[in-house]
């Protein structure tokens, strides 16, 4: 069974460019979360996915935003990108009924702001 | 306070020994307990859930959870070098995201 996968792998934008990661979650689950792990941060929560619906969001400001799809890929749009930014962003899948909610992550996206 | 907090380490095993990860959390009403491993420029990798208080043994692996005292540990028997690595504790309510410490480094020496 393929896990979670993203795209691209790496991404080098500079300030005040928008960028666009994607995720396919394992086939079956439902749910996406979206985490970004700077350096020294660790892994903070940033968007999560369900049914097409944005169930929940960290504390992060509006222009981290993101969509879910009918095939419950799903894709983070990060606009007018700041050096902060730089950072590995951070897929993760769980099958949404609830109760224990084990999340399963992807390889990850390294965003890069320059 | 920090909602879930462990040491940073580095902790340091000779190879055979045990190891032992430990992990204190905020939130009482926290249901799921996650522990991971990620190794340096790669995606976190789940070793153990546990959502009982007691022991939970997979393999090499024992987690351990104590709600009343908001304390899930990990123990790892027969250390090996592959196992050097950052373990991230994860916390879970209903509803919400995981919430993560921010790790702690194991470094097993052969």
């Amino acid at each position: 069974e393929a896990g979670v996968t993203q795209s691209p792998t790496h991404l080098i934008k500079t300030r005040g460019q928008q960028a666009t990661l994607r995720c396919s979650p394992i086939s079956g689950h439902t749910s996406v979360y979206w985490y970004q792990q700077a350096l020294g941060l660790g892994l903070q929560f940033l968007l999560w996915y369900d049914e097409g619906e944005e169930r929940n969001r960290g504390n992060f400001p509006p222009r981290f935003s993101g969509r879910q799809f009918p095939n419950y890929s799903s894709e983070l749009n990060v606009n007018a990108l700041e050096l902060e930014d730089s950072a590995l962003y951070l897929c993760a899948s769980s099958d949404g009924t609830g109760g224990p909610d084990t999340q399963y992550f992807g390889p990850g996206t390294r965003l890069t702001v320059l | 306070q920090k909602e879930v907090e462990q040491n940073s380490g580095p902790l340091s095993v000779p190879e055979g020994a045990i190891a032992s990860l430990n992990c204190t959390y905020s939130d009482r009403v926290s249901q799921s307990f996650f522990w991971y491993r990620q190794y340096s420029g790669k995606s976190p990798e789940l070793i153990m859930s546990i959502y009982s208080n007691g022991d939970k043994e997979d393999g090499r692996f024992t987690a351990q959870l104590n709600k009343a005292s908001q304390y899930v540990s990990l123990l790892i028997r027969d250390s090996q070098p592959s196992d050097s690595a950052t373990y991230l504790c994860a916390v879970k309510r209903a509803g919400t995201a995981l919430i993560f410490g921010k790790g702690t480094t194991l470094s097993v020496s052969s």
